[in-house]
């Protein structure tokens, strides 16, 4: 079946610049995640959702960064006032569920931002 | 502070040998350990996963040994072939069990 798609592939966009990242988790999958991930370091956790709440911000960097999920399926990663420090590789994951049992997450390929 | 620590950046192994990688963490609460496997312009993908009430995991060439006591867990690729060439992350779930906390990650690469 399908994967976590991910649009666009890559994104360059100017310094101060707004952009949005899609993700399309795997069907039937309620639980959703935003990682970031900088040249040559792991993923950084930015924000979970369960359904079509966000559960957990807490890795949101700061407010430039906003991340919706209307209808519990497709969610858009929205960065505003981009900044050059912005630039990563943005991935998205998805899992049945989550909580105390873990459900695996099947990562995205990735958004790669270059902001110049 | 960082929560997960691994160990080595890059390895170099020929083909045939054993790859080692380690992982130390903090928080004695995590009750999750995997290991993930990603492929230039990829998205990780999980190789293998351990929980703390058992201290070894096999799957095929794969190992996770795990030393509750001192935090640390480690990944051992057996037989290593040039396509396990990737970077491979250690990782913890947080407590809340939801996110991922990775390593920094491991280049490894497999010459033939």
């Amino acid at each position: 079946g399908a994967g976590v798609s991910q649009t666009p592939s890559n994104k360059v966009t100017e310094k101060g610049k707004y952009v949005e990242l899609r993700c399309d988790p795997i069907s039937g999958h309620t639980a959703l995640y935003w990682y970031r991930q900088s040249l040559g370091q792991g993923p950084e956790f930015l924000i979970y959702f369960q359904g079509t709440g966000a559960a957990d911000d807490s890795g949101l960097p700061n407010d430039r960064f906003f991340a919706v999920r209307p209808e519990g399926s497709v969610s858009t990663l929205k960065i505003q006032r981009t900044e050059r420090g912005d630039s990563a590789v943005y991935l998205c994951a998805s899992s049945l569920t989550a909580g105390p049992i873990y459900n695996e997450q099947f990562f995205g390929p990735g958004t790669r931002l270059t902001v110049l | 502070q960082q929560q997960v620590k691994q160990s080595p950046q890059s390895l170099i192994v020929q083909k045939g040998g054993i790859s080692i990688i380690n992982c130390a963490y903090e928080n004695t609460a995590f009750d999750y350990f995997p290991w993930y496997q990603q492929f230039p312009g990829k998205g990780p993908a999980l190789l293998i996963a351990i929980r703390p009430d058992v201290s070894e995991k096999k799957e095929g060439r794969f190992t996770i040994s795990f030393n509750k006591s001192a935090k640390q867990f480690s990944l051992h690729i057996m037989d290593s072939q040039p396509g396990d060439s990737a970077t491979y992350f250690c990782a913890v779930l947080n407590q809340a069990g939801t996110a991922l906390i990775f390593g920094k990650g491991t280049t490894l690469s497999v010459s033939s």
